[in-house]
């Protein structure tokens, strides 16, 4: 399957907790999203990458919250000092991006479903 | 970056054309306009996506007027599977920061 993967698919921490999540997007795909989702709402934009590089950060993602994409390639998301709050879908989503044209087609993965007790 | 509206929710039958509006006054020349669709527990999945006039294809389609200011997806024959929420998003190429909004969702009845 080449289609984008994230792990864990559930995680289910205590408040504080430092946690980590992971996404393989489609190989060759230069430009990949994090999003996060809560319960009847849409999907938050958090940060991407365009290979390596972070070029933008939503207001949303605190100081707690840090992402990275070494090589390119898979990207982590990390939560530490966890919160209720915090609670949501963690969505990656990826997409070749040529130019300076339209984003195009966003290839989604299932999201990373967090539970902070 | 261009603020969309839809409507909250919509039922259908069955077999019948649904038609889901979204309004995007502030779009910008060089946006394109983006539809998805999510189902529960999963990611969005892209549908399609038109800068002007019509698009179709194999699932749906679109159709923008000449002022841009508002476009609908439409949804032939649909079928119990597309009953989901679905997204407009309004972005071009120098707007990356790619903003849902709270979708549509779409209930469709035997």
């Amino acid at each position: 399957d080449t289609g984008v993967s994230q792990n864990p698919r559930h995680k289910i921490t205590k408040r504080g907790q430092n946690v980590t999540f992971r996404c393989d997007p489609i190989s060759e795909h230069n430009r990949l999203y994090w999003y996060r989702q809560t319960l009847g709402q849409g999907p938050e934009f958090l940060t991407y990458f365009q290979n390596e590089a972070q070029l933008e950060k939503s207001r949303l993602l605190s100081d707690r919250f840090s992402a990275e994409r070494p090589k390119g390639s898979f990207s982590t998301l990390e939560i530490q000092r966890t919160e209720q709050g915090d609670s949501a879908m963690y969505l990656c989503a990826s997409t070749l991006q040529r130019g300076f044209s339209t984003t195009g087609e966003l290839f989604f993965g299932e999201g990373s479903r967090l539970t902070v007790l | 970056l261009a603020k969309t509206t839809q409507p909250i929710s919509m039922d259908s039958y069955e077999g019948q054309e649904v038609n889901i509006t979204c309004s995007h006054n502030n779009i910008a020349t060089n946006d394109y306009i983006t539809w998805y669709q999510q189902f529960p527990s999963q990611g969005p999945r892209f549908i399609i996506q038109g800068y002007k006039t019509k698009v179709t294809n194999e699932v749906a389609s679109l159709f923008i007027p000449a002022d841009r200011k508002s476009s609908t997806l439409s949804l032939p024959r649909v079928s119990l599977s597309d009953t989901a929420v679905y997204y407009c998003l309004v972005e071009g190429g120098s707007a990356r920061q790619l903003t849902f909004g709270s979708g549509t969702q779409l209930t469709v009845l035997p």
